[in-house]
């Protein structure tokens, strides 16, 4: 079964700085989609950003990147720029792209503090 | 576009009463997931529906759960009776299978919070 983890279960960043957020997942499959959701306060699932696993550019959104590395597979969120409404909770899900597996793994969450 | 939406979006009630969580997924999608959010267990799939059929419930917690898909516009999430341990946030996801592939990421409603007393 695949697994997602996340170690760090909070974090900080002072506003308009840079922070990363880490994610690793276990899989013996070669076709894959990876996510990062976020949840503010208002407990939304919002997603941020997604990354193919065949594709080897790294996906991009607005402030929001990752660092997909397949090798060793990791999945990490770039947030650039850091504003009071990044503020939440990052969930980094995992779910195969076989016709069979609909799942969706989500690791156990990173609460993001940004500081004025 | 309208996203999922879900009612209401806080339910508050007496344990031994019936409690119906609402769904409406994102029009043109074929696949509906209901999960249940709790600190404990973090975010758990309880149910995944494709066209209208129920495909997987493994995720149902006992008898008590149930779920309805009459139409590819609705779903509803039942528990009867409720328990205090069923208090959590439950999230109903939809997104569109294509070819049968997962290609598409899953878009998740507001949530129901749900405090059964």
């Amino acid at each position: 079964a695949q697994t997602v983890t996340q170690s760090q279960p909070e974090m900080s960043v002072q506003e308009a700085e840079t922070v990363t957020l880490s994610c690793t997942y276990d899989t013996s499959e070669s076709d894959y989609y990876l996510f990062w959701y976020k949840q503010p306060p208002s407990r939304q699932m919002i997603l941020v950003i997604r990354q193919e696993a065949y594709k080897q550019q790294n996906a991009t959104e607005n402030r929001f990147s990752v660092n997909f590395q397949k090798a060793a597979k990791s999945f990490s969120l770039k947030i650039s720029d850091s504003q009071l409404g990044d503020a939440a909770m990052y969930f980094c899900a995992y779910r195969s792209a076989g016709s069979s597996n609909y799942k969706l793994t989500f690791g156990k969450g990173t609460l993001l503090t940004v500081n004025p | 576009d309208a996203g999922v939406i879900q009612s209401p979006r806080h339910e508050v009630t007496e344990m031994g009463q019936e409690v119906t969580l609402r769904c409406k997924p994102i029009s043109g999608h074929n696949s509906l997931f209901w999960y249940r959010q709790t600190m404990m267990r973090g975010l758990e799939l309880l149910i995944y529906f494709n066209n209208n059929v129920p495909i997987d419930d493994s995720g149902m917690p006992e008898d008590r759960f149930s779920a309805k898909m009459p139409n590819a516009s609705f779903s509803t999430l039942k528990i009867q009776p409720s328990e205090p341990r069923d208090s959590a946030v439950y999230f109903c996801a939809s997104t569109l299978r294509r070819g049968g592939r997962w290609d598409q990421p899953q878009h998740f409603g507001d949530g129901t919070r749900l405090s059964i007393l």
